[in-house]
């Protein structure tokens, strides 16, 4: 039964601190998605990739932002430095056609 | 600008019964949509899609209907069931060559009363 991993499931951090999210995409997808959930905006998308390479980040304040694939197993998402307003579920998916697979999330508490 | 609405927040429907939920589209260049459903603490999974080129896609108790001149679309589930009890979304791409970013709605609540 082939899934999106993503770790850790919860994190909880200090604004200002590092945090970085990791996805392991279904084998065979060439696409990989990150997306955020929040109460007020619901579900955005934030960067894709496709065949490792960066695609749309249009979503993602790249300020303070980061997404790579430094291998067809591995997405991240790091954001650096952390505010209070990056809290949410962090969704990472991944696709060959036009339907999408979502990993469990990431739900990010920043304090 | 919400490109993808769900005006409905939330429906309650009998078991048994058919849940209707509805999704509306602004951008004409969306050709493909899905709908997705949301448990607690889960991830959206993947229900049923249908491209713009059709206007009916059936899978199970699962139909969706697309009226591209109403720009609206619509899913069916027939007869509903308790485990039905969930969130769900309707997304959409645009024209692409493979899979694209997805532009959703803001989600049903949809609550299956015994």
């Amino acid at each position: 039964d082939a899934r999106v991993t993503q770790t850790p499931r919860h994190k909880v951090t200090e604004m200002g601190q590092e945090v970085t999210m990791r996805c392991q995409p279904i084998l065979g997808h060439n696409t990989v998605f990150w997306y955020r959930q929040t109460m007020m905006q619901g579900l955005e998308l934030l960067a894709y990739f496709r065949n490792r390479a960066p695609l749309d980040d249009s979503g993602m304040p790249k300020d303070r932002f980061s997404a790579e694939m430094p291998d067809a197993t591995l997405a991240t998402l790091k954001i650096q430095p952390s505010e209070p307003r990056d809290s949410a579920v962090y969704f990472c998916a991944s696709g060959l056609v036009r339907e999408q697979y979502f990993g469990p999330g990431t739900r990010l508490t920043v304090t | 600008d919400q490109q993808v609405k769900q005006n409905s927040p939330s429906l309650s429907v009998q078991e048994g019964r058919i849940s209707i939920l509805n999704c509306d589209y602004t951008n004409s260049m969306f050709d493909y949509f899905l709908w997705y459903k949301k448990y607690p603490a889960e991830g959206p999974t993947f229900l049923i899609s249908i491209s713009s080129i059709k206007d009916k896609n059936e899978d199970g108790r699962f139909t969706v209907f697309l009226n591209k001149s109403a720009k609206h679309l619509s899913l069916h589930i027939v007869p509903s069931q308790p485990g039905d009890s969930a969130v769900y979304f309707c997304a959409a791409s645009a024209v692409g060559g493979g899979a694209d970013g997805l532009t959703f709605g803001k989600g049903t609540h949809l609550i299956i009363q015994p």
